[in-house]
């Protein structure tokens, strides 16, 4: 079956860096992609990788490993508005989108 | 104006109501999606149209029925519902259907089933 793992949920400080990691297995790899959902509202993209490598976008990083099934999305100099839960997302081989679960990032100041 | 926008922003209906959801675009996409969002849970994909078209129905219960009358509008008449299907039902659009593309997300229907 297809799987996607991330973190139930994390703490971290503002102005501190914390790094949510993603695991995946699933039929074929069309892209990985970054979500972030403040509690209610609509979850909005944060970044697609396809290639291995560190992609950066001003204080949010993401990086891929698509032989070890792995990504992680890097935040820096953490704000309190970075509270949100992130979601991780494959496209398989058939470009459908699996979703993991989500991560809840709480910011303490 | 918000690029997606879904109406109610909240429902609280019984087994026995009909209600239904509404999901308009206003970013000249060709694709629209449903999905389902329990606490702790992966996304769930509902349907998906493309050019009004519905092209997936994930084995969805009868007791929820879309209908996309042209590419900018999207429903989701709701019938019969149990206490299982109380969650939120999110709306979504992309240029295409098919490619790596990215999802343009409503805020979503929380939806309570009595």
């Amino acid at each position: 079956g297809q799987n996607i793992d991330q973190p139930t949920e994390m703490t971290a400080t503002e102005g501190a860096i914390v790094q949510i990691n993603c695991t995946y297995q699933t039929s074929g790899f069309n892209g990985l992609f970054w979500y972030q959902q403040h509690a209610g509202e609509a979850p909005t993209f944060l970044s697609y990788n396809v290639l291995d490598g560190l992609e950066e976008k001003g204080r949010f990083s993401s990086f891929l490993s698509r032989s070890k099934g792995y990504s992680y999305l890097l935040l820096k100099e953490l704000q309190m508005k970075d509270s949100a839960s992130y979601l991780c997302a494959v496209m398989d081989s058939n470009y459908q989108l699996i979703w993991g679960a989500g991560t809840k990032l709480i910011i303490k100041p | 104006e918000t690029g997606v926008t879904q109406t109610p922003r909240h429902l609280v209906m019984g087994m026995t109501n009909k209600k239904s959801l509404k999901c308009e675009q206003h970013l000249g996409h060709n694709a629209m999606y449903w999905y389902k969002q329990s606490a702790k849970k992966p996304l769930e994909l509902m349907f998906v149209y493309n050019f009004k078209e519905q092209t997936e129905n994930n084995s969805v219960p009868s007791r929820f029925s879309p209908e996309c009358p042209n590419s900018s509008h999207l429903f989701l008449h709701l019938h019969t519902l149990q206490p299982e299907d109380s969650a939120l039902y999110l709306c979504a659009s992309s240029q295409d259907q098919g490619g790596a593309e990215k999802l343009f997300f409503g805020s979503g229907t929380q939806l309570s089933v009595l």
